[in-house]
């Protein structure tokens, strides 16, 4: 089946600092990747689409400045996390989505924890 | 506006025990989801439901589609503590991946 690898699976970073998370879709290529941030207990919350070649469309209330997202290619997507803050700490996970002549499937990345101190 | 609703949103149940969850919506779909989702790791691909009516087994998990293709169900016979995690629906509004859509999930616990 179609897999999804994010890298790093976890991160701790100093405060001011910037992290940078993959997103990569080994095994067929994805014009759209999404980011989705999620809280403890908590389901996903959408961030931003990343568009290959394009920029990336970004959620209410979610700073681009604050998250850059690069989609450089067709099986790969970046978010950035600048100057990170404690609060910036959270479970950070990327999907892309997998289509067929008669479905659309996600797929998700195993997820990436950051711990920002 | 949710376009998705999942019931109940936390579950916690005895091993062994029987349960469903439901996916629901006033929308129609051309695909729909089903996701686990364990502490620590990202959502896992369960199943894939696409035509009306459509019934899929996973070993102690069967899915169901509406006729209507507008909501879904998981049933877990003789839940396991492995079956611990967050279950989440998601449709796709068309077969171009359009307007995909998750639910808010249902968290289980299952208790040995």
């Amino acid at each position: 089946g179609a897999v999804v690898s994010q890298h790093p699976s976890w991160v701790i970073c100093k405060s001011g600092t910037s992290v940078k998370i993959e997103c990569r879709s080994l095994d067929f290529q994805a014009t759209t990747m999404f980011w989705y941030r999620q809280f403890p207990k908590q389901s996903l919350m959408l961030m931003a689409t990343s568009n290959e070649g394009s920029k990336a469309t970004y959620e209410q209330g979610v700073e681009k400045d604050k998250f850059l997202i690069n989609h450089a290619s067709l099986t790969l997507s970046t978010l950035t996390v600048t100057s990170a803050h404690p609060e910036d700490s959270s479970f950070y996970i990327c999907s892309a989505r997998r289509q067929t002549r008669i479905n659309t499937e996600a797929f998700f990345g195993q997820g990436t924890r950051l711990t920002v101190v | 506006t949710q376009l998705l609703e999942q019931s109940p949103q936390f579950l916690s149940i005895q091993e062994g025990e029987n349960l469903t969850v439901y996916c629901n919506s006033s929308s129609v779909f051309s695909s729909l989801q089903w996701y686990r989702q364990e502490p620590g790791e990202g959502p896992v691909l369960l199943v894939t439901v696409v035509t009306g009516g459509e019934v899929k087994k996973l070993k102690r998990l069967t899915f169901q589609f509406g006729d209507a293709r507008k909501d879904s169900s998981l049933h877990i016979t003789a839940a396991q503590p492995g079956d611990t995690g967050l279950y989440l629906c998601a449709g796709a509004r068309s077969q171009y991946g359009q307007n995909f859509v998750f639910g808010p999930g249902t968290r289980l616990s299952v208790l040995p």
